[in-house]
């Protein structure tokens, strides 16, 4: 049974170019989260995605969007990149159950150099 | 403002001993409050989940208790071992909402 995995592993990119990041959850598994991590810093929530639809936000600026497909995988788009984009961008799925609370597991990320 | 404090330094002990990470958060009202374990280079791993409404979680040689008085969780590790050396991460979730808050994390460091 895979687990959440991520792609490309790692990306280099020059600012105001714009990136996808690629997600597809642990099987069962029917809800997306994206988070950006920075050095030293923990994860920091962008959005979550249920039923293609984006459930919640973060505080992250327009420039980031996503999409959930109906195969439940999902994609983060980034557009206009700048230096401070640079990090680790983290996925975590889980199933919804409605209002209890799911475990969430993260994929291994895939880090973004901005240049 | 709204704060998630864990200890910035990192903590080192020796084989064996109980490890014990702290987390403290400032106007927060989290119904659950999670940790969790990240190796480098790697996603979080989740460990324990605790409800508003309890006291003390275990799993093994894991504890967690939950303040919601203090505004504070603490992590135990006993008899600490060299694999358990990572970074642990303590997050919240708010009731009706989505988003896990995560604090910036505890590098712990077991030594032989």
């Amino acid at each position: 049974d895979a687990g959440v995995t991520q792609s490309p592993t790692h990306l280099i990119k020059t600012r105001g170019q714009q990136v996808t990041l690629r997600c597809s959850p642990k099987s069962g598994h029917d809800t997306v989260s994206w988070y950006q991590q920075a050095l030293g810093q923990g994860p920091q929530f962008i959005f979550q995605y249920y039923e293609e639809e984006e459930r919640q936000r973060g505080n992250f600026p327009d420039r980031f969007s996503g999409h959930q497909f109906p195969n439940y995988s999902s994609e983060l788009n980034v557009n206009a990149l700048l230096l401070g984009d640079s990090a680790l961008y983290l996925c975590a799925s889980s199933l919804w159950r409605g209002g209890a609370k799911n475990i969430q597991y993260f994929g291994a990320g895939t880090r973004l150099s901005v240049l | 403002s709204q704060k998630i404090e864990q200890n910035s330094e990192a903590l080192n002990i020796q084989e064996g001993k109980t490890a014990t990470l702290t987390c403290n958060y400032t106007n927060y009202s989290p119904a659950y409050l999670q940790w969790y374990r990240q190796d480098p280079g790697r996603g979080p791993v989740f460990l324990l989940l605790i409800r508003e409404n309890e006291k003390e979680k275990r799993k093994e040689r894991l504890k967690v208790t939950f303040d919601t008085t203090l505004k504070q969780s603490l992590f135990h590790i006993t008899a600490s071992q060299p694999a358990d050396s990572a970074t642990y991460l303590c997050a919240l979730d708010m009731t009706g909402g989505f988003k896990t808050i995560f604090g910036a994390g505890t590098r712990l460091f077991v030594k032989a």
